[in-house]
């Protein structure tokens, strides 16, 4: 089965220090969203991103993240400047539609540990 | 706004045991059900779904029933096997306005020989 690929596994950084962590969706998926999931707490949305723009954020997404599909293959998530609180296992997901999208497909995450 | 409760774990059994995860939800209206599991090292994978009330979605022995009058959709399994070891998350999407599925912590499952 097709699978969705994220890059690094694990990534430690600096406070203050930009990161972007890297994903590659199933190619004929049209939506792509970034999850993340501090420890011992909920998956929370971040952001979804359809037709080369973002179609809906979370009250997280602030304006020290952003995503990028800089190619026909990659969809990257950039956190500008890192705090402590930003540590947590971020998920990429992609689906092959949105307000039909009930089977979403994951990477296996980046670590990020932000020190 | 939308959520998801889960059991917290770990859930530790014996082989051959049954298996009951807990989840409920807070939505308005009539949201879709999932449960999504993540092996090691794996992403989540959908697991199985049900769309409305008193469905029973089922997949590799597990089962789980959309219980609107109880907003649960608690998960079961007859007899776990070692290899059903990983992490459960109960998830949710909303039935209008923002089709974004909400999810909940997620539950670790350890099963022992």
């Amino acid at each position: 089965e097709p699978e969705v690929t994220q890059t690094p596994s694990h990534q430690v950084t600096q406070m203050g220090q930009e990161v972007i962590l890297r994903c590659v969706p199933i190619s004929n998926h049209l939506y792509f969203y970034w999850y993340r999931q501090i420890l011992g707490q909920k998956v929370e949305f971040l952001v979804s991103f359809y037709n080369n723009e973002i179609s809906e954020k979370s009250e997280i997404f602030d304006d020290q993240f952003s995503v990028e599909r800089p190619d026909g293959s990659n969809f990257t998530l950039k956190i500008r400047s890192t705090k402590l609180e930003d540590s947590a296992m971020y998920f990429c997901a992609s689906s092959e539609g949105g307000a039909t999208n009930e089977k979403l497909f994951f990477g296996s995450g980046t670590q990020l540990s932000v020190l | 706004g939308d959520s998801v409760t889960q059991m917290e774990g770990p859930v530790t059994l014996s082989e051959e045991a049954f298996l009951t995860i807990n989840c409920t939800y807070t939505a308005t209206g009539y949201p879709s059900l999932f449960w999504y599991v993540q092996y090691p090292g794996e992403g989540l994978q959908l697991l199985l779904k049900a769309t409305k009330a008193d469905d029973k979605g089922s997949n590799k022995g597990f089962e789980a029933t959309y219980r609107k009058e109880t907003t649960s959709f608690h998960l079961e399994k007859g007899s776990v096997q070692v290899s059903d070891s990983a992490v459960y998350f109960c998830a949710l999407r909303p039935s209008g306005g923002s089709y974004i599925p909400t999810f909940g912590r997620g539950t670790s499952l350890i099963v022992h020989p």
